[in-house]
């Protein structure tokens, strides 16, 4: 298994452009998530997936944030238009179901300058 | 808001020692996991404890948690230099949303 596949690793951008970053999950998991890692604010959780139906996004930023997972092999999220601020790793983690471990993919570094 | 919170931020401890990270958390909860995270990677799950359980064990590890006073522990055992990472406790709410909230994490370094 090759695990939670994410794409690009880094992304450089400039502020205003659309960014988006994507995510495999290992096949057979029901649950999706995306996960924000910075410095100041640690590790949060932006969005969830159950059987591709988004179930909780109370963690993303405002409305330049969107996710979709438009099937059960792929999921993307997106930021338009991007800030400074974004700046971040996101990460994306599968799971069985919603209480069991966490896979995560190695992350996306996104710069916005 | 984070739900959970570990102490110390940053350890450093020798080759051969133990290494323990205390975690607590904010509300009740159907389990309690920690994870490690090398520099530049994903976070890698080691142990999962249910909210029924006490204590749980693998390989080198050793987790506690109390319910009561709402606290777990990480015991790391025969510390080695490949132990060197930032480890997160994260909790699974019992009600409500069902997605892992992390804590700030420990910075362990284990100089060889």
């Amino acid at each position: 298994d090759a695990g939670v596949i994410q794409s690009p690793r880094h992304e450089v951008t400039e502020m205003g452009q659309e960014v988006t970053l994507r995510c495999k999950p290992i096949s057979g998991h029901n649950s999706l998530f995306w996960y924000r890692q910075t410095m100041m604010r640690g590790l949060e959780l932006l969005i969830y997936f159950n059987n591709n139906v988004p179930i909780d996004d109370s963690g993303m930023p405002e409305d330049r944030f969107s996710a979709k997972m438009p099937n059960a092999s792929f999921s993307t999220l997106k930021i338009q238009p991007s800030e400074p601020r974004d700046s971040a790793v996101y990460f994306c983690a599968s799971s069985f179901t919603g209480y069991s471990p966490l896979h995560f993919g190695n992350g996306t570094r996104l710069t916005v300058t | 808001s984070q739900q959970g919170e570990e102490d110390p931020q940053a350890l450093s401890i020798q080759e051969g020692e133990n290494a323990t990270m205390n975690c607590s958390y904010k509300t009740s909860i159907n389990n309690l996991q920690w994870y490690r995270q090398n520099s530049g990677r994903g976070l890698v799950h080691l142990i999962l404890i249910r909210s029924n359980e006490r204590e749980k064990h693998s390989g080198r590890l050793r987790v506690t948690l109390d319910t009561s006073k709402k606290s777990s522990s990480l015991l790391i055992t025969a510390s080695r230099a490949a132990d060197t990472a930032s480890y997160f406790c994260a909790t699974n709410m019992d009600t409500g949303r069902r997605a892992l909230t992390f804590g700030s994490g420990t910075r362990l370094q284990v100089q060889p």
